[in-house]
């Protein structure tokens, strides 16, 4: 029971560079998200999905698209990576209820 | 909106002793949870406690306890006991019930010390 796993863990992208950030669950949970985790700035939220075929912006969405085309998958994608898009990436999903999130291993991106 | 707020970056503590951290939030909502997880070095994001805001009594699991004061709005975690294992960045989040999106306060690294 593998619960969130995020693809890559670790990369590296030059300036302009587009990546998808791989995301999947396999506990048939609704509702996915995406987190961003910055020194001294907690996880900020960039974009979630309430269910499959729906997704809507958190709060630092710029310079980031999303896909939400199954129930299982929520992919991340930086068209055209810059800078100040280095980061560590967290995937969540929501727990049945108000029980809180899982997530993801994460994915530290730095571009350079 | 609401903001989560963690007003002490770091912290230190002496293995057995106990440690709190503290944690206050803003919101409107009469209805709300709140959470503290715990990201040690591995990176990997871990529950630690669950609070819900309608229940008084203060939420306990094993050496981690909360103090829930929700007329202050605050929500400070105490471990007990510190273990070395406890070393870790702790981050207290709040739940809103409307989107169930959970907003992060900026966490509160903890070293502990032999």
């Amino acid at each position: 029971n593998a619960g969130v796993t995020q693809t890559p863990k670790f990369q590296v992208l030059k300036t302009g560079q587009s990546m998808t950030l791989q995301c999947a669950q396999d506990m048939n949970h609704n509702s996915m998200y995406w987190y961003r985790q910055d020194p001294g700035m907690g996880l900020r939220l960039i974009y979630y999905s309430a269910s499959e075929g729906t997704t809507d912006k958190g709060e630092v969405p710029n310079g980031y698209n999303v896909s939400r085309l199954n129930k299982r998958e929520f992919s991340l994608r930086l068209e055209s990576a810059a800078p100040s898009q280095t980061s560590v990436y967290f995937c969540a999903t929501k727990l049945t209820g108000t029980k809180g999130y899982t997530f993801g291993s994460g994915t530290r991106l730095t571009v350079v | 909106a609401q903001t989560v707020t963690q007003s002490q970056p770091e912290m230190s503590v002496q293995e057995a002793e106990t440690v709190t951290l503290s944690c206050t939030y803003d919101t409107s909502e009469s209805n709300y949870y709140l959470f503290w997880y715990k990201q040690p070095p591995s990176r990997q994001m871990i529950l630690v406690i669950r609070q819900e805001a309608y229940k008084q009594q203060n939420a306990t699991e094993n050496r981690f306890s909360v103090n829930f004061q929700k007329a202050a709005k605050s929500f400070s975690l105490k471990i007990s006991d510190s273990q070395l294992g406890d070393t870790a960045m702790y981050f207290c989040a709040f739940m809103e019930t409307n989107t169930d999106k959970l907003i992060f306060g900026t966490g509160t690294r903890l070293q502990v010390f032999p």
